[in-house]
């Protein structure tokens, strides 16, 4: 069966940190991988993507992520963190139909 | 931003009423979604379309109907709300041609069930 784990439930790192935030999966194939973001009380808005090729992909906001296959894994990372980044982060996977992880809180201490 | 236009934004009801969600787009994709976000399981499906009339279930669908009758509105109805159907209600459109298959999503609906 398919399915997608965010490991980490809340995550607090300080300003100007560095940040990573896991996502394992289990799928039939290599699925589509994708990082969501959702500030409070909006939609979710698409960090980045991968299909195929290059398995480090840039996204919006400084974000990337790298694909590792042997591990099923898609993590994000930030460089250098900012307080406006603070809001809950989702891992989806899929081709047709998605599936989403139960997301990651992320707060910044100034 | 993509097209996408949820109604109502807002809505309480009671148990053991109808209530139909509707999901706007303007951006002709094929593919349309309906999710439900409850704390502590993030977004999960509830019933997808891949065109007009075609519709099919995803993983919580037990409650749900849909329907799709034009390219644009795809509508999500619970014949007899139940409190455990409260719940911020996303819809979302995707197209699949070549790489471009991710999904955009609506400004939500939030559903409560007294």
């Amino acid at each position: 069966a398919q399915s997608v784990t965010q490991p980490d439930i809340h995550i607090t790192v300080s300003e100007g940190a560095s940040l990573e935030l896991r996502c394992n999966y289990s799928y039939g194939a290599t699925p589509y991988l994708f990082w969501y973001v959702q500030s409070p009380g909006q939609g979710l808005q698409l960090l980045l993507k991968y299909f195929s090729g290059d398995t480090l992909v840039q996204g919006i906001k400084g974000f990337e992520a790298e694909f590792k296959r042997s591990q099923s894994s898609f993590n994000l990372r930030k460089p250098s963190v900012h307080w406006s980044d603070a809001a809950e982060y989702f891992c989806a996977v899929g081709f047709n139909k998605f599936y989403f992880g139960s997301g990651t809180k992320l707060n910044v201490k100034p | 931003d993509a097209g996408i236009t949820q109604s109502p934004r807002h809505k309480v009801t009671e148990t053991g009423t109808p209530v139909t969600l509707r999901c706007h787009q303007t951006e002709n994709h094929r593919y349309m979604y309906w999710y439900r976000q409850d704390p502590g399981h993030g977004l999960r499906l509830i019933h997808y379309s891949y065109g007009v009339k075609d519709t099919d279930k995803g993983e919580v669908s037990d409650g749900y109907s849909v329907s799709r009758s034009k390219t644009e509105d795809f509508l999500l109805t619970l014949e007899s709300a139940t409190s455990s159907q409260t719940s911020v209600y996303f819809c979302a459109i995707s197209t699949r041609h070549n790489s471009d298959n991710e999904q955009f999503f609506g400004p939500g609906t939030r559903l409560t069930v007294l």
